[in-house]
């Protein structure tokens, strides 16, 4: 099947600095890719979505100026958690939308970037 | 709003062992209901889904039953194995039949033992 990959799987930085996670479709273009929080025992909760070349929807309570999404390509899209706190320290998913035709549409994830803010 | 909500895990099991893994959801509209897993290391597999009443999902000898009247979609396997440790998480999306905003459960973690 289609593989979605993100970078990097982990990583911890210090308060008040920015983070950039990678989310990369491989095999595939990706006209939608999704972005999800998931902290620990939780649900996975859609942060925003994003459609190449325009600006992303994001869902309610989720700060657009906190958490920036870039969706460049077909096949990249990054999320940059800006000026990061110890309450961002989160396991953020993305995942990949393709359209196989009118009617079906098959989304893909990505392994997920595990972020620890000291 | 919308919502899914599975048994907590985690469960451990024997292999050959039955499974069950509860569901139920709360929603507005006619949503498509899904199971997913996740095994170690790896993102999200789509498992099955159904997308309307009494459909039944089946993959990889799990199954599970849209039930409009008791607003569940239990997964359900006869004989589990080593190789399905994994976490499941049950999902719901009114978007047609598409996944387009998915609402997750919290996600079972199943733990086979030989």
């Amino acid at each position: 099947g289609a593989v979605v990959s993100q970078h990097p799987s982990r990583v911890i930085c210090k308060s008040g600095t920015s983070v950039k996670i990678e989310c990369r479709s491989l095999d595939f273009q990706a006209t939608t890719m999704f972005w999800y929080r998931q902290f620990p025992k939780q649900s996975l909760m859609l942060m925003a979505t994003s459609n190449e070349g325009s600006k992303a929807t994001y869902e309610q309570g989720v700060e657009k100026d906190k958490f920036l999404i870039n969706h460049a390509s077909l096949t990249l899209s990054t999320l940059t958690v800006t000026s990061a706190h110890p309450e961002d320290s989160s396991f953020y998913i993305c995942s990949a939308r393709i359209s196989l035709g009118q009617t079906k549409e098959t989304q893909y994830f990505g392994p997920g970037t595990r972020l620890l803010v000291l | 709003g919308d919502s899914v909500t599975q048994m907590e895990g985690p469960v451990t099991l024997s292999e050959e062992a039955f499974l069950t893994i509860n569901c139920t959801y709360t929603a507005t509209g006619y949503p498509s209901l899904f199971w997913y897993v996740q095994y170690p290391g790896e993102g999200l597999q789509l498992l099955l889904k159904a997308t309307k009443a009494d459909d039944k999902g089946s993959n990889k000898g799990f199954e599970a039953t849209y039930r409009k009247e008791t607003t569940s979609f239990h997964l359900e396997k006869g004989s589990v194995q080593v190789s399905d440790s994994a976490v499941y998480f049950c999902a719901l999306s009114d978007y047609g039949g598409s996944q387009g905003n998915l609402i997750f459960g919290k996600g079972t973690k199943l733990s086979v033992k030989p």
